[in-house]
């Protein structure tokens, strides 16, 4: 069955410090998204991307964070300037269509510790 | 935006018996009601959904029910096996992109 995946699975890093979260979506779904989790809190939305834009942003989503689909395989998250309120689990997941249609397939997460 | 609340945090059932989680949502809009499992080390699963013109939903083991009129479904686990132990997610959206999330629930089967 096909997968998403998501790399690194656990990210150690100094506040301050850029980092990138990598995911390769289903190779024929359409739409991207990042989610994240905050220990014993629920499921964020992040950030949806379709046709190589952003299509919706949360609040959480601000300046310091991107996405960018650089290639036609790797979808990515980057935090510029990390905090310690940036731990939590992140989740990449997409559709194949939209996702009225259809659920989203989720990666298993990259655990980030901000230090 | 849509709030999604799910009770209970945490339940424990006999192997063989059933399983009832409840969720809420607060948006009338929202038209598109998925459920997920997360086992340890992966990431959410989509095991079933509905849509807001059905009131219930068969898989197997696996059912959803909807009421539009009081804004809340709820998964029901029949005959529960230990495989079933995970934690199960609940989710609210309408014709924009996004979902929201229930806080998760804790599904222990106990053998």
């Amino acid at each position: 069955e096909p997968e998403v995946t998501q790399t690194p699975s656990h990210q150690v890093t100094q506040m301050g410090q850029e980092v990138i979260l990598r995911c390769v979506p289903i190779s024929n779904h359409l739409y991207f998204y990042w989610y994240r989790q905050i220990l014993g809190q629920k499921v964020e939305f992040l950030v949806s991307f379709y046709n190589n834009e952003i299509s919706e942003k949360s609040e959480i989503f601000d300046d310091q964070f991107s996405v960018e689909r650089p290639d036609g395989s790797n979808f990515t998250l980057k935090i510029r300037s990390t905090k310690l309120e940036d731990s939590a689990m992140y989740f990449c997941a997409s559709s194949e269509v939209d996702r009225g249609n259809y659920g989203y397939t989720f990666g298993s997460g990259t655990r980030l510790t901000v230090v | 935006g849509e709030n999604v609340e799910q009770h209970p945090s945490t339940l424990s059932v006999q192997e063989g018996d059933s399983a009832v989680i409840k969720c809420t949502y607060s948006d009338s809009a929202s038209n598109y009601f998925p459920w997920y499992k997360q086992e340890l080390g992966k990431g959410p699963q989509l095991i079933i959904d509905i849509r807001s013109n059905v009131g219930e939903k068969k898989d197997q083991r696996i059912a959803v029910t909807l009421n539009k009129t009081a804004k809340h479904f709820s998964l029901h686990i029949t005959e529960t096996q230990p495989e079933d132990s995970a934690v199960y997610f609940c989710a609210a959206g309408h014709g924009n992109n996004r979902l929201a999330f229930g806080k998760g629930n804790q599904v222990v089967v106990i053998p």
